[in-house]
């Protein structure tokens, strides 16, 4: 199975302030139709998972432009520009190029 | 506004049975892949099984292979899964989503299978 690696696990970050998830495959995600299957989920307290951005860089309908997606092949990369306090929770990296899916361990957003 | 709607989780002994259902509304269920996920306790996010929208193309994670069936009824709009055999590993909660395994894009709030003598 692809192993998903995050980093950090843990984010203590200031409203207002950056803030950016690293997540690494151990193969690579470009599927042969060309697609690149990673996802980014967020999970609030209490809340089932989220997805905010698929493939790579797309983000969901609704998804604040704060957030944004890059990477290619094996490192891939969650920015958010400017922490608002709904942003605290767990974000989760998943990839869908190979069966089975699999998921990052998930890195906490937490207020510094 | 899509919903998904897990239900049948329940406390169960070791080699045990059960059924989970996934109730969907907001949009056509026939249209979309479908995908069960489990969390267990202190552990990470699993996809256990996939289904396509006629239910011909079915896969299964290693770890429930043979003990799980996964199935759908597009006439009553629900996903299922059955499991059978099942073991204190099993113990999770479980999520239906929408979305087929490349995208994950709804998920349901989750209904909690606890295997335990």
């Amino acid at each position: 199975d692809v192993v998903m690696t995050q980093s950090p696990l843990s984010l203590p970050v200031t409203l207002g302030q950056p803030a950016s998830i690293s997540c690494r495959s151990s193969q690579s995600l470009l599927h042969s139709d060309g697609n690149t299957y990673l996802n980014w989920l967020q999970q609030r307290p209490g809340q089932s998972p989220r997805r905010l951005i698929y493939k790579v860089s797309t983000r969901d309908s609704g998804v604040p432009d704060r957030f944004s997606g890059s990477g290619s092949g094996t490192d891939f990369t969650l920015k958010i520009s400017r922490v608002e306090a709904e942003d605290f929770g767990v974000y989760y990296c998943m990839q869908g190029t190979h069966w089975p899916p699999t998921f990052g361990q998930g890195t906490t957003v937490e207020i510094k | 506004e899509v919903q998904l709607v897990e239900s049948g989780g329940d406390l169960v002994q070791p080699g045990g049975s059960l059924r989970l259902s996934c109730a969907v509304s907001g949009y056509t269920f026939s249209c979309c892949e479908m995908n069960w996920v489990r969390r267990a306790p202190g552990k990470g996010l699993e996809c256990v099984a996939y289904i396509s929208p006629s239910g011909t193309t079915i896969y299964y994670a290693d770890s429930v292979k043979g003990r799980f069936t996964i199935s759908r009824d597009n006439a009553k709009n629900s996903l299922y899964l059955q499991m059978n055999s099942l073991r204190a590993e099993d113990t999770a909660l479980y999520y239906c989503t929408r979305g087929g395994f490349r995208y994950m894009e709804f998920w349901g709030r989750g209904t909690l299978v606890t295997v335990s003598s």
